[in-house]
């Protein structure tokens, strides 16, 4: 299976700040078909899971443009700048892939 | 507005059944994968299984392989989640999502609680 292992686990940020969290996939994410299947969720205290970034580096629907994701191959990173309150809560990476499809151990982010 | 709802969740013994539903609306539902995923009370997110369009493909890990089994019925715009032979860490919130190559919208979670 696919090992996704996010760094830092936990984060302190400032409001307005900027900060980035790293993720890394023990294989190659690149699919047969060319396309990375690298996402980014954030799930907020007592929430769903919501989609931000897919495809390593698309915003997904209603996203601001205060998160920004890149990466390549087996090194990602998912960056927020501006940080505001509803930013917090813990971030997941994920992997489409290889079956079985997995997600990152979370980092949660934290208010300074 | 894409909206999906679960239900069925509750208290079920080890080594019972459960049969959890999802009910989804805002999107034509037969033109997308749809998927399940899991998270244990305090733990991380778990894809459990994924089901192609018109429900001839289905997709799982191997710690839910053989015991879960995922269908749909696209005529009532509705996904399910067999869960058989169920143990103690299959505990935690089920989450109905939408599913091209990854969740795209979620539903607010199901808890199934396996305890004697």
């Amino acid at each position: 299976d696919v090992v996704m292992t996010q760094t830092p686990v936990s984060l302190s940020v400032s409001l307005g700040g900027q900060t980035s969290i790293s993720c890394r996939s023990s294989q190659s994410l690149v699919h047969s078909d060319g396309n990375t299947y690298l996402y980014w969720y954030l799930q907020k205290p007592g929430q769903s899971p919501q989609l931000l970034i897919y495809k390593v580096s698309n915003r997904f629907s209603g996203v601001p443009d205060r998160f920004s994701g890149s990466g390549s191959g087996t090194d990602f990173t998912l960056k927020i700048s501006r940080v505001e309150p509803e930013d917090l809560g813990v971030y997941y990476c994920y992997q489409g892939t290889h079956y079985p499809y997995t997600f990152g151990a979370g980092t949660k982010l934290e208010l300074k | 507005e894409v909206q999906l709802v679960e239900s069925g969740g509750g208290l079920v013994q080890p080594g019972r059944s459960l049969k959890l539903s999802c009910a989804a609306s805002g999107f034509t539902f037969s033109n997308y994968y749809m998927a399940w995923v899991r998270q244990a009370p305090k733990k991380g997110l778990e894809w459990v299984a994924t089901i192609s369009t018109s429900g001839s493909r289905t997709y799982y890990p191997d710690s839910v392989k053989g015991r879960f089994t995922i269908s749909r019925d696209n005529a009532k715009s509705s996904l399910y989640l067999q869960m058989n032979s169920l143990k103690s860490e299959d505990t935690a919130t089920y989450y109905c999502a939408r599913h091209e190559r990854a969740p795209d919208y979620w539903g607010q979670g199901v808890m199934v609680t396996v305890s004697s």
